[in-house]
């Protein structure tokens, strides 16, 4: 089986600037989390989704969004990006949540100049 | 609130010495517990998971586990390390209750001397 992608790898933008995020999960997997890893706070939840439906959210503000599509498939969006959102960004897939184990895709680094 | 401990930041050990990495919860109940790892430049990788019954898990790599209730511990081991070990170790904790979520120690980074 194909392993969690996640799409750019690799991400430069503005100050101001939104971007969207994109994870595919393995397949058969229909949950998705989303987590912002930054060398001082370490790796935070974003949020989670399951069907379609987010399940559980973290606590960040209402720039940071998400959304699954029905083939499990989820986005992520930031917009008015922040010198601050620079950080890795992991997404992780699970046949159901929260205890089932999840696998994670190899991050997409965005740096925010 | 459940929570997850990680006291130790960095750890140093010598290639070939026994490891232990420590992991504190918080939790009303039994949580599932796991212990992941971090290469540089990776996404997290499982190592292994504990959800009931024998409470000394078996993971790859040569790790192991053991979950020790009377002391909300989930601690992390390795008889002999090697230098691909050098990575960050994440501990984390889901509660049974499944409206929740999976909570992530800050992690330990590991460090290997030759």
């Amino acid at each position: 089986k194909a392993g969690v992608t996640q799409t750019p790898r690799y991400l430069i933008k503005t100050r101001g600037q939104q971007v969207t995020l994109s994870c595919s999960p393995i397949s058969g997997h229909r949950s998705v989390s989303w987590y912002q890893q930054t060398p001082g706070q370490g790796l935070q939840f974003l949020f989670e989704y399951f069907s379609e439906t987010q399940r559980n959210k973290g606590n960040f503000p209402g720039r940071f969004s998400g959304r699954q599509f029905s083939n499990s498939r989820s986005e992520m969006n930031v917009s008015t990006l922040e010198l601050g959102d620079s950080a890795l960004y992991l997404c992780a897939s699970s046949p159901r949540p929260p205890t089932d184990t999840q696998y994670f895709g190899p991050g997409t680094r965005l740096t925010v100049l | 609130a459940q929570s997850v401990t990680q006291p130790d930041i960095h750890i140093t050990v010598s290639e070939g010495a026994s490891l232990e990495l420590r992991c504190n919860y918080s939790y009303g109940a039994t949580p599932y517990l796991f212990w992941y790892v971090q290469s540089p430049g990776q996404g997290l990788q499982l190592l292994l998971k504990y959800f009931s019954g024998d409470t000394l898990v078996q993971g790859i790599k040569g790790f192991e586990a053991e979950f020790k209730r009377s002391q909300s511990s989930f601690n992390l081991r390795k008889p002999s390390v090697h230098w691909s070990d050098a990575a960050e170790y994440f501990c984390a904790v889901a509660p049974g209750n499944r409206d929740d979520k999976i909570i992530f120690g800050k992690g330990t980074r590991l460090h290997i001397l030759p």
